[in-house]
């Protein structure tokens, strides 16, 4: 079984600062990672994902995501916020092998506020 | 960029009633499935569907729900008998290697 652990439900930074928001997984076979971000009343779309290549991962919007096997975390990162990232940001897990039949086990979510 | 289409954005039923959640898929994905968030809670998995069958379905998706694929091109969700505790956001998504999600319909039982 899959399962992820997002620390944080809310988090505030300051335009400009480090964007951390943490997330920690649990799986019995390698996982594949994503982060998707929902803006107020849109869908969730894809910043990000790990499949087992590159630990570190560039996504969208200046985001990365960090792989680490000894932690069991894939923390998303963005260097300097932008009043922009404020929205709603989920990481979700796949246990690893074909795309195609997905099944996204998600965590609870974090809201990411900018403070200007 | 490609997207999911889902209608209506807003439901509101009364309890007992049946509803039927609408969703295009993108037009050359295989694969198709709902989720849904209930209220300050994580999104979760429903059903996914392929090859015009259910190819898994979570312990949510009880006999009151079904999916359908009825012309080639809509993918929906019906709920029988709608329960006050169906109210949420029901997401559709597709996938081809990348899932793509919908902004979801929120359906609120009165």
């Amino acid at each position: 079984a899959q399962s992820v652990t997002q620390l944080g439900s809310h988090v505030s930074v300051s335009e400009g600062a480090l964007v951390l928001l943490r997330c920690n997984y649990s799986s019995s076979v390698p996982p594949y990672l994503f982060w998707y971000v929902q803006y107020p009343n849109q869908g969730l779309q894809l910043l990000l994902k790990y499949t087992s290549a590159a630990t570190l991962v560039k996504g969208i919007n200046g985001f990365e995501a960090e792989f680490k096997k000894s932690e069991t975390s894939f923390h998303l990162t963005k260097p300097s916020a932008h009043m922009s990232d404020a929205a709603e940001y989920f990481c979700a897990v796949y246990p690893g092998g074909n795309f195609g039949n997905e099944k996204l086990t998600f965590g609870t979510g974090t809201r990411l506020t900018i403070i200007p | 960029e490609p997207e999911v289409t889902q209608t209506p954005s807003h439901q509101v039923t009364q309890m007992g009633q049946e509803v039927i959640l609408r969703c295009v898929p993108i037009s050359n994905h295989l694969y198709f499935y709902w989720y849904r968030q209930i209220l300050g809670q994580k999104v979760e998995f429903l059903v996914s569907f392929y090859n015009n069958e259910i190819s898994e379905k979570s312990e949510i998706f009880d006999d009151q729900f079904s999916v359908e694929r009825p012309d080639g091109s809509n993918f929906t969700l019906k709920i029988r008998s709608t329960k006050l505790e169906d109210s949420a956001m029901y997401f559709c998504a597709s996938s081809g290697n990348i899932q793509y999600f919908g902004a979801g319909t929120r359906l609120s039982v009165l």
